[in-house]
């Protein structure tokens, strides 16, 4: 199966600043069939990019993906106070689809 | 509206049985798979198989093959996961999601339902 590396661990920015949150497969992720997904604590994951680079419906223009392959990547632009919460990778080009260990976005 | 509302919190014993569920509305329940996703206390997130309502196709993760097993009932629009005897290490919060085709992603989730184990 393929394993998904996200880093960092712990991302610590200020509300305004730009985030880059990363997720490496251990091996090709084919067409590209990756998503990005936000939760925070007590909700179900909130489904933001998929398709790697395709935003779901109702997702502000600030999150943005990008990557193929093995690399990608999620970018918050312009970091709100609501932004802070866990993001986690799932690729599903292979069975079984996998999810990366996630990267906890926290305030600094 | 898509919805998928699962069961409520349970709590058991080790060596019982459990099965939870997730009644999928405002959709066509037989046209799209339904995932089930663990997440332990403190943790991230498990895929751990799908099931397609239309037939009954159903995939498991090799983590959770022989361990829970996945149906649905068409007639009422329900997709079910169950347990034939619990561990405490069962203990976590599933979701079940709905997925655009057998591989794909997940917009629409259930609330969650926290299986607790002890003795």
């Amino acid at each position: 199966e393929i394993v998904l590396t996200q880093s960092p661990g712990t991302l610590s920015l200020s509300p305004g600043e730009r985030a880059t949150l990363s997720c490496r497969a251990s091996q090709s992720v084919s067409s590209s069939y990756l998503a990005w997904y936000q939760q925070k604590p007590g909700q179900a994951p909130r489904l933001l990019i998929y398709g790697a680079s395709s935003r779901a419906t109702g997702i502000p223009d600030r999150f943005s993906g990008s990557g193929s392959g093995t690399d990608f990547t999620l970018t918050i632009s312009r970091l709100e106070p609501e932004d802070f919460a866990v993001y986690y990778c799932q690729q599903y080009g292979s069975s079984p689809s996998t999810f990366g260990q996630g990267t906890r976005l926290e305030i600094k | 509206e898509v919805q998928l509302v699962q069961s409520g919190a349970e709590v058991k014993k080790p060596g019982e049985s459990l099965k939870i569920s997730c009644k999928g509305s405002g959709y066509s329940f037989t046209s799209y798979w339904i995932g089930w996703v663990r997440q332990m206390p403190g943790k991230g997130l498990e895929w751990m198989g799908i099931i397609y309502p239309g037939d009954s196709d159903t995939r498991y993760s090799p983590s959770f093959q022989g361990q829970v097993t996945i149906s649905a009932d068409k007639s009422i629009s329900t997709a079910y996961l169950q347990w034939s005897s619990l561990k405490a290490s069962d203990t976590a919060m599933y979701y079940c999601a709905r997925q655009p085709h057998s591989s794909g992603w997940y917009y629409y989730w259930g609330q969650g339902t926290l299986v607790t184990v002890s003795s």
